[in-house]
């Protein structure tokens, strides 16, 4: 069974730019979650969607959107891009019922020069 | 308020066992998870608890006590691969969203 799939995995951009970024859930799954992690501030949640609905919102600025497509796979835009958006982007995938376990891709390391 | 409490970083011998806390105060609870994340990588699943007690797998354990906010993960015959950040996140049960702690790095030495 194939894993989470973030495309691409680096990017590079300047500010004031806008970025377009790929995940593709394990197979079945319907929850898609994510998160921006830089160094030392852990996971921070910016979204999740489930069944092309966004179910829960993180505390970002509304730079960023996302959303899902029937086939469960989700796209992330950050409009106006800032220096302080240089971070890596995670996607976790997870089934959307029982545990709920959240399965992660490899991510997107994204730079804003 | 929702807070997930970690220690930041802890420090062990190879061959013996760590134990790393996390203690939570969430309006709701549906489950606390442990992940482990090697530098530059993707966290990994560890384990899930959501009732009371001591889950094990393997030379990982984690334990869970709802009535006081706290868990641990119990690493035993720690090998070098187990350097990494391990990160605890509680899933509450308003609106089912994971709540995550800022990670525990753990660096083993010879």
């Amino acid at each position: 069974k194939a894993g989470v799939t973030q495309t691409p995995r680096y990017l590079i951009k300047t500010r004031g730019q806008q970025v377009t970024l790929s995940c593709s859930p394990i197979s079945g799954h319907r929850s898609v979650s994510w998160y921006q992690q830089t160094p030392g501030q852990g996971l921070q949640f910016l979204f999740e969607y489930f069944s092309e609905t966004q179910r829960n919102k993180g505390n970002f600025p509304g730079r960023f959107s996302g959303r899902q497509f029937s086939n469960s796979r989700s796209e992330m835009n950050v409009s106006t891009l800032e220096l302080g958006d240089s971070a890596l982007y995670l996607c976790a995938s997870a089934p959307g019922t029982s545990k709920n376990i959240q399965y992660f891709g490899a991510g997107t390391r994204l730079s804003v020069l | 308020g929702q807070n997930i409490d970690q220690p930041t970083e802890m420090t062990a011998t190879e061959g013996a066992i760590v134990q790393i806390n996390c203690t939570y105060q969430t309006s709701g609870f549906n489950g606390l998870f442990w992940y482990q994340q090697h530098a530059g990588e993707a966290p990994t699943f560890l384990s899930y608890n959501v009732l009371d007690g001591l889950e094990e797998k393997g030379r990982f354990s984690s334990f869970l006590s709802r009535s006081k906010g706290y868990s641990y993960l119990l690493l035993k015959e720690l090998q070098m691969k187990d350097s990494a950040s391990y990160l605890c996140a509680v899933r509450d049960d308003s609106n089912y969203q994971l709540i995550w702690g800022a990670g525990t790095k753990l660096i083993i030495k010879p």
